[in-house]
């Protein structure tokens, strides 16, 4: 079955903190993973995304990290702000043309940040 | 430039009652992929249209269905709707069957009583 699960439910962080969101999947190979921003009201939104062949990805304050071995992938906030206060949700795209286009997505998690 | 826009914004339906949601994705991008996102369940990959055909479908019963018209832009309807149907349902559109980028729109939100 193809999982991505997502860890934790719920964040919450002081302003100028470090977030840190994981992922982890099993079972299948995946070729992209990109991880979305979502406030309330709206859609998901792109934030960042890295493929299987790199360790590292970095824009901005956001940094994806990459253990292909493991199969986990995590997502770092530095310096975190108020304004980054979302849910957001990693995600995967299955390898293999019956799986083209589909993308599967993490629970999701809420990530408040303090002032 | 204009992001995927997604009508209405509500829908409120009754059980059994047939809902059709639309979806007009960004300029020049042919493909449209559905999901739903329920309270509790993450987004689920629905359906995936690119140049007027369906590509490749979720695991969803055959009550939801689509299609994508000339313009690329696609339709989600949804028949005999049951209460677990309630829930946001996204669109979201890429540039063609390689990309795998998918922007998405802001949904519409299904109450079904």
């Amino acid at each position: 079955q193809q999982q991505v699960k997502q860890s934790p439910q719920s964040l919450i962080v002081q302003k100028g903190g470090i977030s840190i969101i994981n992922c982890a999947y099993e079972n299948t190979a995946f070729d992209y993973f990109p991880w979305y921003q979502q406030f309330p009201g709206k859609g998901p939104a792109l934030l960042i995304a890295i493929r299987p062949d790199v360790s590292e990805k970095k824009e901005g304050r956001f940094t994806i990290s990459f253990n292909k071995s493991a199969k986990q992938f995590s997502l770092h906030i530095m310096d975190s702000q108020p304004g980054d206060s979302a849910t957001y949700f990693c995600a995967a795209t299955p390898h293999g043309s019956s799986n083209t286009g589909k993308l599967i997505f993490g629970q999701g998690t809420t990530l408040q940040v303090k002032p | 430039e204009a992001g995927v826009t997604q009508s209405p914004t509500h829908l409120i339906k009754t059980r059994g009652q047939q809902a059709t949601l639309r979806c007009s994705p960004i300029s020049g991008h042919t493909s449209v992929y559905w999901y739903q996102q329920a309270l509790g369940l993450g987004l689920q990959f629905l359906l995936w249209y690119d140049e007027g055909e369906e590509r490749n479908r979720g695991n969803f019963p055959p009550r939801f269905s689509g299609r994508q018209f000339p313009n690329y832009s696609s339709e989600l309807n949804v028949n005999a709707l049951e209460l677990e149907d309630s829930a946001l349902y996204l669109c979201a559109s890429s540039p063609g069957r390689l990309q795998e980028t998918q922007y998405f729109g802001p949904g519409t939100r299904l109450l079904v009583l």
